[in-house]
């Protein structure tokens, strides 16, 4: 079974960058598009990037330069950088697999979520 | 982007009650459509893809309707299992986004 789980500081403090780690188990990540979203106070989400199977990323403009998706294929893992934070960044973060091996599209597993908050 | 409007963000219902969710995209997104669950403690749960083909292992008392902007999750027949929170997500174009979510609470 594909499993994800999602790892990192559950306190950041502001203009400091955020880093998180998803280690999935079950599935490679040489396979499928793996993705970062993260849900804010009051429900809100909101689509990160992606991570593809070859190693080619994509991120939502919103987030800028801030954001960078790497991944370490021997560990079966992928990261997310977030640099200059702010505590608009306080959220849950997830990340997740992209249900078609192709493309990204939906999500058909998810981690269960670490909770940051930034805060000095 | 296009916004995802999800019009009710509570409902409540109760146990075998039917219920339907709306989610409206500000463009055609075709049926380029997500439906998914959440409940506390829990990872979220794909039910939904391309706005009507249930997930595997997704209850048949759930269905989705719509194409183009304007979209529906029907659950029939409520179980208790089925309170939570109930997002769509459009994955026509990037950046792929979702709706506010609607809280499905037991009356």
């Amino acid at each position: 079974e594909v499993q994800l789980q999602e790892s990192g500081p559950g306190l950041v403090k502001p203009s400091q960058s955020l880093s998180l780690t998803c280690s999935v188990t079950g599935y490679s990540i040489t396979s499928n598009y793996w993705g970062w979203i993260r849900k804010f106070p009051g429900n809100k989400m909101e689509w990160m990037g992606y991570i593809s199977y070859s190693g080619s990323t994509s991120y939502n403009p919103s987030l800028k330069s801030r954001i960078s998706i790497t991944r370490d294929t021997s560990k079966n893992q992928f990261f997310l950088q977030l640099n200059s934070v702010t505590t608009e960044d306080t959220a849950t973060y997830y990340c997740a697999r992209y249900g078609v091996y192709y493309g990204p599209n939906y999500f058909d597993y998810w981690g269960q979520g670490v909770m940051v908050t930034v805060s000095s | 982007d296009v916004q995802m409007t999800q019009s009710l963000s509570y409902l409540a219902a109760s146990p075998g009650e039917s219920v339907s969710i709306s989610c409206k995209a500000s463009k055609s997104i075709s049926n380029y459509l997500a439906w998914y669950q959440q409940k506390p403690g829990e990872a979220y749960k794909l039910l939904i893809y391309s706005g009507s083909t249930l997930q595997s292992g997704t209850p048949s008392r759930f269905s989705g309707s719509g194409s183009g902007t304007d979209f529906t999750l029907t659950i029939r027949s409520l179980e208790p299992e089925d309170f939570g929170l109930y997002y769509c997500q459009q994955y026509y174009e990037k950046p792929n986004t979702f709706g506010a979510g609607t809280k499905l609470e037991l009356k």
